[in-house]
């Protein structure tokens, strides 16, 4: 079984549409998150979740827009998509709190290309 | 504020020679210090951590890293490298003190291990 899984895979889209990337974790994990990796493979937080809750915000534009209908999902909107929003998006999920609580799952990625 | 610096983009080793991925970090409470390993066209996958304990921690795939508070590092290290450890590696920190989930990756060391 999968532990984080987001669909989809492959993303490719004009410039100015609205797309949706999907996660689900099924490890129990109380937090989720989202991070952008650019070209150079700098990996960057983008959202954290726990419980349902925003608790990490990043810099990130407002077209960006998060949402978590249960702790075991955490859903990416991304609206006016630019070529600059193309990356790879990871997903995460740790149980948070102390020691091994602070390992954090990744899923495999979205590719998403802006035409 | 945290950070967490990778000083190499990448490090040649041929198979059989021990290999040493460098890393040093900057927290203002204790820091809780990762390694996760990244294929190609994966996400990252965990590795090995320090949150507390003996210096010297042991991780997957014969990995271990030495904790060194005075220097302010965390290296990755490898007794005997394999061709199949070729991959980009991350360090990551977290400040044990701060509440908020948020923890920094670094930029990542390519590995190139050649047979």
């Amino acid at each position: 079984d999968t532990a984080v899984s987001q669909t989809p895979k492959y993303l490719v889209t004009q410039m100015g549409n609205d797309k949706s990337i999907k996660c689900e974790q099924n490890l129990g994990h109380d937090t989720m998150y989202w991070y952008k990796q650019d070209s150079k493979k700098f990996l960057k937080i983008m959202f954290s979740y726990n419980n349902k809750e925003l608790i990490i915000n990043e810099t990130v534009p407002n077209r960006f827009s998060p949402k978590s209908p249960d702790k075991a999902h955490l859903n990416l909107h991304i609206n006016s998509l630019e070529l600059g929003d193309s990356a790879v998006y990871f997903c995460a999920s740790s149980q948070d709190g102390g020691g091994d609580k602070n390992i954090q799952y990744f899923g495999a990625g979205t590719r998403l290309s802006v035409l | 504020a945290q950070s967490v610096a990778q000083p190499e983009d990448q490090v040649n080793v041929a198979e059989g020679n021990p290999l040493t991925v460098k890393c040093t970090y900057s927290v203002s409470g204790n820091p809780y210090l990762f390694w996760y390993v990244q294929y190609p066209n994966r996400g990252l996958q965990f590795l090995l951590k320090y949150i507390t304990g003996d210096n010297l921690v042991k991780g997957s795939y014969g990995f271990e890293a030495e904790f060194n508070k005075s220097q302010t590092s965390f290296h990755l290290k490898k007794p005997s490298a394999l061709v199949s450890d070729s991959a980009l590696y991350f360090c990551a920190v977290r400040d044990g003190g701060l509440w908020g989930f948020k923890t920094i990756f670094g930029a990542g060391t390519r590995l190139f291990v050649k047979a």
